[in-house]
C-alpha cells in the first residue's frame, strides 16, 4: 500500500511569488491535513479536508489556502510569499479523523529567498 | 483548546540506557494522545497512540507510554536505547470533536555510544 506522497520535495521561490504544493493520500483515506513545521514555531496546523470540505482551519493568514479534489488528493497554495513562509510543509492522511491514525508524507521543503 | 508540553528540548542517553521523554497535556476531558518520531529530512512516523482502554500503550521499536489521568501525563519510555533511536520525538493531542493534532515543541534524543 503506497504511503502519502508529497510533491515536490524541495522548492525555492522568490518573495512575492505564489506556490502550490500537492499531496496524494493513502488510497481509501478521505481526510487530508496540512501542517507547517519551522524551527521557531514548531508544528502548526494549517487546515483539514474531508470529502472536499474544509472541516478545520488553523490560525494562518488568508494567503494560505487549500482544496481537496474528488479523488481525495489535496493541494495547498501560498500567495505573496514571505521569507517567514520558509518551512517544511507536511501532509497527513487518515481514514476519517486524525484521532484514528494520521500518516504523514515526507514533506515539501519550501525556501523563500 | 488542547495543548501539550514536552519537558526538555534535548535528551542525551547512553546506548543501552533508559529513554524517558515527558509529555503533559491540558484538558479536563481525556483526549486522544500520540507520540511521533521524526528522522532528519523525513515526515512523522507514529510510534503509539492512546484513545481509550488500557492506559499502558505499547508501540513500535520497543517504545511504550502510560496514560495517567491524575497527572495529565503521557510519558514515553524505552528500556534500552539504541543508536537508531536518535531522532526528534513529538507528543500530540487531539480532541474527540477535533480534526487536528496539536503538537508539543519536540524533544531531540541523542544516543551516546
Amino acid at each position: 500500500k503506497a504511503g502519502v506522497t508529497q510533491t515536490p520535495r524541495y522548492l525555492i521561490k522568490t518573495r512575492g511569488q505564489q506556490v502550490t504544493l500537492s499531496c496524494s493520500p493513502i488510497s481509501g483515506h478521505r481526510s487530508v491535513s496540512w501542517y507547517q513545521q519551522t524551527p521557531g514555531q514548531g508544528l502548526q496546523f494549517l487546515f483539514e479536508y474531508f470529502s472536499e470540505t474544509q472541516r478545520n482551519k488553523g490560525n494562518f493568514p488568508g494567503r494560505f489556502s487549500g482544496r481537496q479534489f474528488s479523488n481525495s488528493r489535496s493541494e495547498m497554495n501560498v500567495s505573496t510569499l514571505e521569507l517567514g513562509d520558509s518551512a517544511l510543509y507536511l501532509c497527513a492522511s487518515s481514514a476519517g479523523a486524525v484521532r484514528t491514525e494520521a500518516f504523514f508524507g515526507q514533506g515539501t521543503r519550501l525556501t523563500v529567498v | 483548546a488542547q495543548s501539550v508540553t514536552q519537558l526538555g528540548s534535548h535528551v542525551s542517553v547512553s546506548e543501552g540506557a533508559l529513554v524517558l521523554l515527558r509529555c503533559n497535556y491540558s484538558s479536563s476531558v481525556p483526549p486522544y494522545l500520540f507520540w511521533y518520531v521524526q528522522y532528519p529530512n523525513q515526515g512523522l512516523q507514529l510510534l503509539l497512540k492512546y484513545t481509550t482502554g488500557a492506559t499502558l500503550v505499547k508501540g513500535i521499536n520497543g517504545f511504550e507510554a502510560e496514560f495517567k489521568k491524575s497527572e495529565t501525563s503521557f510519558h514515553l519510555t524505552k528500556p534500552s536505547a539504541h543508536m537508531s533511536d536518535a531522532a526528534e520525538y513529538f507528543c500530540a493531542v487531539s480532541d474527540f470533536n477535533d480534526y487536528k493534532l496539536s503538537f508539543g515543541a519536540g524533544t531531540t534524543v541523542t544516543v551516546r555510544a
